[in-house]
């Protein structure tokens, strides 16, 4: 597609739910950024992929969090046993994180609302 | 280890007023800079970017210069307005495993009153 692609949109799930957000990067880019964003406040880094590895993973709140990509390309973002404090906006963004270029402009997601209930 | 610091806001002016955002960093090696924005109900965009010192990145008015002796990247209007109230974010590209990785600061809301 043209740009990222986040699904769904909006996601309301009760307490305890395990829930599981996507995200479909701009083809090509290696790199894939997940963030959260609460009302009001700022980026919270989350998870940083290269290709299909994690070389930072210092921003997953808990063990509940996780994420995983495949195929360089689609990743997915898992919050077991939600709880009401993991309501947010989740942000996906990518950039064509290869070596030898200047070209490093992260393209973002519109993002899925999370509100847990 | 790298990172960005943003001054805290909310920032308020008056339209037409002079804006300035301070952004500081930490980074070895030689980072790429960067302006996001985020208006209301939308995504984040690309605003402008600098990858070498002293590159000015510019667009829709804004202006912000790379300064490698400072380590800022200050984000400046001279006339602001209404439609300029958002979020603003500073961000970095630096290297790392296998490519570059992308490090934001915590963003400063604008508020811009007619």
């Amino acid at each position: 597609g043209a740009g990222v692609s986040q699904s769904p949109s909006n996601k309301v799930t009760e307490k305890g739910k395990d829930v599981e957000l996507r995200c479909d990067p701009i083809s090509g880019h290696t790199a894939l950024y997940w963030y959260r964003q609460s009302l009001g406040q700022g980026l919270e880094f989350l998870i940083y992929f290269q290709g299909n590895s994690a070389p930072d993973k210092s921003g997953l709140p808990s063990d509940r969090f996780s994420a995983e990509r495949t195929g360089g390309s689609v990743s997915t973002l898992t919050i077991q046993r939600t709880q009401q404090e993991d309501s947010a906006v989740y942000l996906c963004a990518s950039s064509f994180g290869g070596r030898g270029t200047v070209n490093t402009e992260a393209f973002f997601g519109q993002g899925t609302r999370l509100t847990v209930v | 280890g790298d990172s960005v610091t943003q001054m805290e806001g909310p920032v308020t002016l008056s339209e037409e007023a002079f804006l300035t955002i301070n952004c500081t960093y930490t980074a070895t090696g030689y980072p790429s800079l960067f302006w996001y924005v985020q208006y209301p109900g939308e995504g984040l965009q690309l605003l402008l970017k600098a990858t070498k010192a002293d590159d000015k990145g510019s667009n829709k008015g804004f202006e912000a210069t790379y300064r490698k002796e400072t380590t800022s990247f200050h984000l400046e209007k001279g006339s602001v307005q209404v439609s300029d109230s958002a979020v603003y974010f500073c961000a970095l590209t630096t290297p790392n495993t296998g490519g570059f990785k992308t490090i934001f600061g915590a963003g400063t809301r604008l508020f811009v009153k007619a």
